[in-house]
């Protein structure tokens, strides 16, 4: 089974704090992806990543940015927290397109920030 | 640009009952589409897919069929149960794309 973890569940940060989002995958898939999830606006992307050191702008990537030393590690950054930044984070993977144009998804990190 | 429409919720249903959770697609070329489904507390995980115009989806008594005419693909389940209240996400994924894009959403409870 493919696996997609994420660093923690639920996160509590401050205005103006650094935040790291971290997200695993297991499965060696060449594409992961960042999402926020909001009520009412369903999934929206904010970055993704097609290759190790690859990222490409999703539709919100104000605020955020993204880094990819590792095939299986795609952190998302949120350089200075601010509170419209409260929301559910999901992680997800997928293998190249043409294999299957399925993605795979992490718990979610609900962020909460004050 | 590729988008996606699905009926608001909640949807609420006793169990047993009826569903249908509408959703319409507008994309240029042959997309593939997508019901997800998020269960309390947990990520999105893949319910059904259909790749091309005609198609049926289906997966624990859930069915979805690709029209292109109508360029829908509406989610339907005949008899559902309590464990199926969850959010219910309609997607598509263009050919050659990288990005799936997700309607808003569908909020079902399913009372006993």
């Amino acid at each position: 089974d493919v696996k997609v973890t994420q660093s923690s569940r639920y996160l509590v940060k401050r205005t103006g704090e650094k935040v790291f989002l971290e997200c695993v995958q297991d499965m060696d898939h060449e594409n992961m992806f960042w999402y926020r999830q909001d009520p009412g606006l369903g999934l929206r992307l904010i970055y993704f990543s097609y290759d190790v050191k690859m990222k490409e702008k999703g539709d919100i990537p104000e605020g955020y940015s993204v880094s990819r030393e590792k095939k299986e590690r795609f952190s998302l950054i949120l350089e200075s927290a601010s509170t419209n930044q409260t929301s559910m984070y999901l992680c997800a993977s997928s293998p190249p397109a043409g294999v299957t144009d399925t993605q795979y998804f992490g718990p979610g990190t609900r962020l909460t920030v004050l | 640009g590729d988008s996606v429409t699905q009926m608001e919720g909640p949807v609420t249903l006793s169990e047993e009952a009826f569903l249908t959770i509408n959703c319409t697609y507008t994309a240029t070329g042959y997309p593939s589409l997508f019901w997800y489904v998020q269960y309390p507390g947990e990520g999105l995980q893949l319910l059904l897919k259909a790749t091309k115009a005609d198609d049926k989806g289906s997966n624990k008594g859930f069915e979805a069929t690709y029209r292109k005419e109508t360029t829908s693909f509406h989610l339907e389940k005949g008899s559902v149960q309590v464990s199926d209240s969850a959010v219910y996400f309609c997607a598509l994924l263009n050919t050659g794309g990288f990005k799936t894009i997700f309607g808003a959403g569908t909020r079902l409870f399913v009372k006993a």
